[in-house]
């Protein structure tokens, strides 16, 4: 059974920084895109960056380009994401989704529960 | 990337048919994927490739995409299928795109 499990989110202020967890279990992160995808309060889905499989190349939403860093640890089959000079704006329930992937698609078919992050002074 | 437009609420009586839209010029053209978002719940894919349901979605989940619409459509509505639902298509490695969501309320 594929599960994923969020955990690092927390209060913090406005230029801070935040580590978040997603472990993963009945299946190998290494073999399929990952994502993280955000929730403001009372806004939609946004999608905020993706690894993808066999090159590992990393991709950002244009909002967190430069600020945030995905990243995995095959060994412990956990994806991250590393969260520097947060804002006000960042403030969301982040959730880690597994991909699956063709030629001219992606979709998310599997979603943790999230985390939330709240950037506050 | 362009953007997925949705009605922000649909309403339904129980027992009828649901219908939420996705529109974007030429919508047809692209994979269409709709997903079930509970509060305090993860998100659950309902329907993958405009109309292909995912192991475990009921037959009442179907959907569609041509032209410039894709629709989501729920048969035989139940209380338990009120939720928000969002449609999204992929557009490049750094455009998942996400529709900005419906509520359903089931009367």
């Amino acid at each position: 059974e594929v599960q994923l499990l969020e955990s690092g989110g927390g209060l913090v202020q406005p230029g801070g920084s935040l580590r978040l967890s997603c472990a993963a279990s009945g299946f190998t992160i290494s073999s399929y895109p990952m994502s993280w995808v955000r929730q403001a309060p009372g806004k939609g889905l946004e999608w905020v960056s993706g690894i993808s499989t066999n090159n590992g190349n990393t991709y950002y939403a244009d909002s967190v380009e430069g600020r945030f860093t995905i990243s995995r640890d095959n060994s412990k089959n956990t994806l991250y994401l590393q969260m520097n000079s947060l804002r006000a704006e960042d403030t969301a329930v982040y959730y880690c989704a597994k991909e699956k992937e063709g030629a001219t698609w992606n979709y998310f078919d599997y979603w943790g529960q999230g985390t939330l992050v709240t950037v506050s002074s | 990337s362009y953007e997925l437009t949705q009605p922000l609420s649909v309403s339904v009586a129980l027992g009828q048919t649901a219908r939420i839209t996705c529109g974007r010029n030429n919508i047809g053209s692209k994979n269409v994927h709709w997903y079930q978002h509970k509060p305090g719940q993860a998100p659950v894919l309902v329907i993958c490739r405009d109309s292909n349901r995912p192991s475990g979605i009921p037959e009442r989940f179907s959907g569609s995409n041509s032209g410039n619409t894709a629709t989501l459509t729920i048969s035989r509505a139940q209380a338990g299928d009120e939720a928000d639902y969002y449609c999204q298509v992929w557009d490049s490695y750094t455009a998942r795109v996400f529709g900005g969501g419906t509520k359903l309320t089931v009367l």
